[in-house]
């Protein structure tokens, strides 16, 4: 079946800094990779769509400059949050369509401390 | 305005039992609703997934059915086992395309 590899699983950060975060399609080519916020016992939230080769769609409210999605590839896209503060902490997971239907990776806990 | 809402937010069973989770979706056009398990820091995995046209789907232990009049589904899961415990999601697709609506979830907590 299809599969989303995102790296890293965990990371911790200090306030201010970047953190990027890849989500990979292993065995098939993602046209459209989306990006997911979930909260401690909420449901996931889109933020934003990208589509490869073009500028990500984002959802009301979220901000484009703070999240940066880049998606050069068919297998490739990322998310960098930009000077990131504890409020950015967060459990971020992409998601791509294939034709097994849509597919999420394994999700990165993002700590900003 | 498009929702889905799961029911009950959270259920404790002993292992080896049965149990039944709820999703009403207020979703139109409707294209395919999917139910996915999501263990604690994981990405959510597939178990199901439906059309307007399918009532029933099995996945092992675990069986969907849907009912496309009423806007129910149902996750049925039978001889629970420790590793079910996770958070069942509902998701339902407006049309082909577009994007997902997820629900809350059900957190399932199998004790023995």
């Amino acid at each position: 079946g299809a599969v989303v590899s995102q790296h890293p699983s965990w990371v911790i950060c200090k306030s201010g800094t970047s953190v990027k975060i890849e989500c990979r399609s292993l065995d098939f080519q993602a046209t459209t990779m989306f990006w997911y916020r979930q909260f401690p016992k909420q449901s996931l939230m889109l933020m934003a769509t990208s589509n490869e080769g073009s500028k990500a769609t984002y959802e009301q409210g979220v901000e484009k400059d703070k999240f940066l999605i880049n998606h050069a590839s068919l297998t490739l896209s990322t998310l960098t949050v930009t000077s990131a503060h504890p409020e950015d902490s967060s459990f971020y997971i992409c998601s791509a369509r294939s034709g097994h239907g849509y597919t999420f990776g394994s999700g990165t806990r993002l700590t900003v401390v | 305005k498009n929702q889905v809402e799961q029911s009950p937010q959270s259920l404790i069973i002993l292992e080896g039992k049965n149990c039944t989770l709820q999703c009403n979706y207020t979703v139109s056009p409707f294209s395919n609703l999917r139910w996915y398990k999501q263990d604690t820091g994981r990405g959510p995995v597939s178990l199901t997934i439906m059309t307007f046209s399918e009532n029933t789907k099995s996945n092992g232990r675990y069986t969907a059915t849907l009912d496309a009049d009423t806007k129910q589904s149902s996750l049925h899961i039978t001889a629970s086992q420790l590793s079910d415990s996770a958070s069942y999601i509902c998701v339902v697709s407006a049309e082909a395309g577009t994007a997902l609506i997820f629900g809350k979830g059900t957190t399932l907590s199998v004790s023995s």
